[in-house]
């Protein structure tokens, strides 16, 4: 699985939107493009996941570039409860697990 | 619909003690996934099950770590004997190949050890 690039931190105020950027330059014409978050003493959460089209559910959208080497993660309108560790993940098909970095830690400011 | 069940949570052992880890995938799930995760690192395969059958278990380290799934539904993650690197939460997660995307897992609250 190609591998991915993630800014340690990030800070957002509250009801704000919250763009979280990932880098991943390697990834191969099967791969998707999903995204997890953790709250503290949490198992991982999935958020969203794409392809090549953007993409937006009930907790967030999902944008990919054209070349598809970057993402980006929206939340349109961050509250304190979007406080958590971001994980940005590159995977082919096939049920053989996901490989986390260490993430974004995304800090919503009241 | 009952999400991934995992006991016990928290778990305080004394170093060269044994533990154990159990874990109650969501019904109908036939897959389920061991990860441990260091302090403020992201969570590591440790072994992949697909029902009964353990079809990755090269991250596990196997002079001291075992894990079973009987009958392809709960699974059970043991150490023996532990040693202070062994202090992580032990996440479980379950997919199911034939619905949903590959990569969307659903993980439990994760078995937090710590060994002195």
């Amino acid at each position: 699985d190609a591998k991915t690039t993630q800014p340690p931190s990030m800070d957002c105020a509250e009801g704000r939107a919250a763009n979280l950027p990932c880098n991943h330059s390697t990834i191969s014409g099967n791969e998707y493009v999903y995204w997890y978050r953790q709250i503290h003493s949490q198992g991982p959460q999935y958020i969203i996941h794409g392809l090549k089209n953007n993409e937006t559910n009930e907790m967030a959208s999902l944008i990919i570039t054209e070349d598809r080497k970057s993402s980006t993660l929206i939340l349109p309108h961050a509250t304190l409860r979007d406080t958590a560790v971001y994980y940005c993940i590159v995977k082919g098909g096939g049920a053989d697990g996901l490989t986390f970095g260490k993430g974004t830690h995304l800090i919503i400011q009241p | 619909e009952a999400g991934v069940v995992q006991s016990p949570r928290y778990k305080i052992i004394e170093k060269k003690q044994p533990v154990a880890f159990w874990c109650n995938p969501i019904s109908g799930h036939n897959t389920l996934y061991w990860y441990r995760q260091n302090l403020g690192q992201g969570p590591e395969l440790l072994i992949r099950y697909e029902n009964e059958e353990a079809v990755d278990d090269s991250q596990l380290p196997k002079d001291r770590f075992s894990a079973e799934r009987l009958k392809g539904v709960d699974s059970t993650l043991k150490i023996q004997p532990a040693e202070l690197g062994d202090s992580a939460v032990y996440l479980c997660a379950s997919s199911h190949l034939d619905r949903g995307p590959t990569g969307e897992l659903f993980f439990g609250e994760g078995s937090r050890l710590t060994v002195l």
